[in-house]
């Protein structure tokens, strides 16, 4: 499986932009990236996935280098309830065949980030 | 909207007790998986099911079995309880594998003493 790297911890301001960073260099052709967030005490969440193309939402927006190598989760107007673990991972699209594992989503540790008031 | 509902919320077992842990989801989705969550981790996928009678291990199996006889349904049990399976539990499904949005539950805390 493919793997990223993501800084153990962020922190940022109530009201300000955060950009937070995610490396997988070894990303294949049909991985997508994805990005979750998991609040405290909760489950995890969905946030927002993309293939090759910047991606925006109502949450947040994913630009992806033009090589795939990295990508940035960007929040706009950080809230203190955006304080949360924040999952970048890839998922492989090409996952056809029954019992094939390369959909499963396999989370790293994650980048905890603060938002301070 | 239900979407996947997880029960119980909170378990306490002795070391070698036998319990499932129940996950239901009522969106028709046919990929449905668990993790467990120990106290400053990522997510581990313990298994998985890709539909109604497919199932296959994940990253950390050993000790937990698992069934998908209806596409509602993918309980969790396990057989022998050990202090190392204190964790918490989340189940997860999507409409399908490769592609789409995986909702989770609100997660099982389960204490083996």
């Amino acid at each position: 499986d493919a793997k990223t790297t993501q800084p153990n911890s962020m922190e940022s301001n109530e009201e300000e932009p955060v950009h937070l960073p995610c490396n997988h260099s070894t990303i294949s052709g049909t991985d997508y990236i994805h990005w979750y967030r998991q609040l405290p005490s909760q489950g995890p969440e969905y946030v927002i996935h993309g293939l090759t193309s910047n991606v925006n939402n109502r949450m947040a927006s994913l630009a992806i280098a033009e090589d795939r190598k990295s990508s940035t989760l960007i929040l706009h107007r950080a809230t203190l309830r955006d304080a949360a673990v924040y999952y970048c991972i890839l998922r492989d699209v090409l996952n056809e065949n029954y019992g094939g594992s390369q959909g499963n989503l396999i989370f790293g540790k994650g980048t905890k980030l603060s938002v301070k008031p | 909207n239900a979407g996947v509902t997880q029960t119980p919320k909170f378990q306490v077992l002795k070391t070698g007790q036998s319990m499932t842990l129940q996950c239901a989801q009522d969106m028709n989705h046919e990929y449905m998986s668990w993790y467990r969550q120990d106290p400053g981790m990522g997510l581990r996928l313990i298994h998985y099911s890709v539909g109604a009678g497919i199932t296959d291990q994940g990253e950390v199996p050993n000790g937990y079995n698992v069934s998908r006889s209806t596409t509602e349904d993918f309980p969790l049990r396990l057989l022998s309880a050990a202090p190392s399976q204190t964790s918490v539990y989340f189940c997860a499904s999507s409409y399908s594998t490769s592609t789409g949005e995986l909702f989770f539950g609100e997660g099982s805390r389960l204490t083996v003493l």
